[in-house]
């Protein structure tokens, strides 16, 4: 059973408008999430992440949204750039993050056209 | 400071052999993760070692083991190989920050089983 599901495989978006990428979570325990961007043959990249005590977190042009009521998180970024695309994963974890074994979900490949 | 590296980045191997891959975390982090990632499963946990310790296991048979030293390095040994094994072998290594630990991943070793 998914803990962590991105429902989007994938999504199209024009350079300079925003992309909104969503995660949803089963685990109540869960407390704290992250989102990574993934290139081909390369590691995940960290972008973003958030506490469960908080409800957003802004980095540039990336923000993480958090609702708990609901098991969602959403990363928006504005403006979109074709250097964003790729395939992004949102995960998360209790304990903080301690002790590894974050729960990933199947990624969302993001393609953002000129 | 330099990031996650992990050798070698490509190996093939063929069934019943084993495998040993090398991590070596961002220098002053002292938790070292790994994860498994194929296409129908996505990312996994393997298992997590911080100061020489196996602090946390994930849901994989006993053929996959690990270490790490004590200068943080790890190693990730698969023994008895199987073609199922064949996937892109992560490493990540973490920082704790405001009491939450965000993982930093490396490039990967993809592991091509015959």
């Amino acid at each position: 059973d998914q803990q962590v599901k991105q429902n989007s495989p994938s999504l199209s978006v024009q350079e300079g408008r925003i992309s909104i990428l969503n995660c949803d979570y089963t685990n109540s325990m869960f407390d704290y999430f992250l989102w990574y961007k993934k290139y081909p043959a390369e590691g995940p990249t960290f972008l973003i992440s958030i506490s469960s005590i908080k409800d957003k977190n802004e980095d540039g042009r990336f923000t993480v949204f958090l609702n708990k009521s609901a098991k969602h998180l959403s990363l928006h970024i504005v403006p979109s750039q074709p250097g964003d695309s790729a395939v992004y994963f949102c995960a998360a974890s209790e304990w903080g993050g301690s002790q590894g074994n974050l729960i990933f979900g199947k990624g969302t490949k993001l393609s953002v056209k000129p | 400071k330099a990031g996650v590296t992990q050798t070698p980045r490509y190996l093939i191997k063929t069934r019943g052999q084993q495998v040993t891959l090398s991590c070596s975390p961002i220098s002053g982090h002292r938790s070292v993760s790994w994860y498994q990632q194929t296409p129908g499963q996505g990312l996994q946990f393997l298992f997590e070692y911080f100061s020489e310790t196996q602090r946390n296991k994930g849901n994989f048979p006993g053929r996959f083991s690990g270490r790490q030293f004590s200068n943080s390095r790890s190693e990730m040994n698969v023994s008895t190989l199987e073609l199922g094994d064949s996937a892109l072998y992560l490493c990540a290594s973490s920082l704790v920050l405001a009491g939450q630990e965000t993982q930093y991943f490396g490039p990967g070793t993809r592991l091509l089983v015959l």
